[in-house]
């Protein structure tokens, strides 16, 4: 069965630099979260979308913007990275708005140097 | 503010063994509780999940208990296998359609680490 693709797993900046990480839901899912997990912390909400419009935001950055696009694919823009930025970054999906259960993503580690 | 809290960042357990998995909350707005398993380089999978309106859910080796009155839950895992050695994580979820309720964003605990060892 399909999965929620994101891309790239792994990357690397430095500081002040952009940084842009892809996610790709499971077909027909239509609501899009983006998490965000630091050493040894737990997954913090950043935002989330439900067709293609922002349904609801956490403790995202002002730095951080996100989007939903007409295929339902979600990008997050990072930009002035910061060293606190590095984290693993999960994009999560799920159908009919959100009520009936998460599929998460690999994941993608970003280290910002 | 912690809203979801798992106080055991570790359990070592006997193969064979019960695992019980502890969670604790503090907001009465959540109706929904996930248990999600993650190891290492990959995403979290969901696990096994309760609605608030009850007290108990199984599913094969795994059940989940829910206290409310507490604001207590905790997932047991028997037989405990080494396969069941990973990251366990507790999440919550808001009620739909109250004042400050959000759509779908759920709240995580840090995080227990199961160990299972033969």
């Amino acid at each position: 069965a399909a999965g929620v693709i994101q891309s790239p797993r792994h990357l690397i900046k430095e500081k002040r630099e952009t940084a842009t990480l892809k996610c790709y839901p499971i077909p027909r899912h239509d609501t899009v979260y983006w998490y965000q997990q630091g050493p040894g912390q737990d997954p913090q909400f950043l935002i989330s979308f439900y067709e293609k419009m922002q349904s609801d935001k956490g403790s995202i950055p002002d730095r951080f913007s996100a989007q939903q696009f007409s295929d339902y694919h979600s990008e997050l823009n990072m930009s002035s990275l910061e060293l606190g930025d590095s984290a693993l970054y999960f994009c999560a999906s799920s159908p009919m708005g959100g009520w009936y259960g998460y599929t998460f993503g690999s994941g993608t580690r970003l280290t910002v140097v | 503010d912690q809203q979801v809290k798992q106080n055991s960042p570790s359990l070592s357990v006997q193969e064979g063994r019960i695992s019980i998995l502890n969670c604790d909350y503090t907001n009465s707005m959540f109706d929904y509780f996930l248990w999600y398993k993650k190891y290492p380089a990959e995403g979290p999978t969901f696990l096994i999940s309760i609605s608030s309106i009850k007290d108990k859910n199984e599913d094969g080796r795994f059940t989940v208990f829910l206290n409310k009155s507490a604001k207590h839950l905790s997932l047991h895992i028997v037989p405990s296998q080494p396969g069941d050695s990973a990251v366990y994580f507790c999440a919550a979820r808001a009620r739909r359609g109250d004042r400050g309720s959000t759509l779908g964003r759920l709240y995580f605990g840090r995080g227990t680490q199961l160990t299972v060892w033969p």
